[in-house]
């Protein structure tokens, strides 16, 4: 059972674009949504994570959109640069520690010069 | 410098042998995770630790073996049970369980 589903599976943009990633989850329970950057050959390191007490979080060209009644979060990323290139996770949990974090299967963005 | 260490960074094995592969943190974390990544498979979760003594399968546990005898040491051991081993295999580490995780550089393992 897919507990959070990412889409796209691969995204290609251009230079300055603007590259958007989607996850959609099932269980309430969970109350904080991380995404992960990761490049080839390295482990994912934290990009920025959103609580459901807010609808937006931004950080720099960053920013995650949060629909709690749709159960659904997206991945904004702005001016998109060819450094950005690499797999988007999006990731779920429970603060609490009921629900392990779980991870949608990832977004490969190329980002083109 | 706090983190995760993975080790070795690749490691080569023969059919039939098991390997065991190593990850330590110092960030004194009680939850640590083993994830093992293939192309379009994202991460899928392999074990699992809360606290010390105590693991719990994740969701391909099948081939697989950990121990968490101490806080900040929880080793994987991929058995010859395992019958697709070849993968690249990250290890995190979680304080509470399930907020921000932390991730090793990760171990590429080939099977020969």
């Amino acid at each position: 059972q897919q507990q959070v589903k990412q889409s796209p599976q691969s995204l290609i943009v251009q230079k300055g674009g603007i590259s958007i990633i989607n996850c959609a989850y099932e269980n309430t329970a969970f109350d904080y949504f991380p995404w992960y950057q990761q490049f080839p050959g390295k482990g994912p390191a934290l990009l920025i994570a959103i609580r459901p007490d807010v609808s937006e979080k931004k950080e720099g060209r960053f920013t995650i959109s949060f629909n709690k009644s749709a159960k659904q979060f997206s991945l904004h990323i702005m001016d998109s640069q060819p450094g950005d290139s690499a797999t988007y996770f999006c990731a779920a949990s429970n603060q609490g520690g009921s629900e392990k974090l779980v991870f949608g299967k990832g977004t490969k963005l190329t980002v083109n010069p | 410098d706090g983190g995760i260490t993975q080790s070795p960074k690749y490691l080569f094995r023969k059919e039939g042998q098991n390997v065991t592969l190593s990850c330590e943190q110092n960030l004194n974390h009680d939850a640590m995770y083993w994830y093992r990544q293939d192309p379009g498979q994202g991460l899928r979760l392999i074990y699992y630790s809360q606290i010390v003594n105590d693991f719990q399968k994740g969701d391909i546990a099948e081939g697989y073996s950990v121990s968490r005898e101490k806080k900040e040491s929880f080793p994987l051991t991929v058995t010859s049970a395992q019958k697709n081993p070849t993968a690249f295999y990250l290890c995190a580490s979680t304080i509470p369980p399930g907020i921000e995780a932390f991730f090793g550089q990760g171990t590429r393992l080939t099977v020969v």
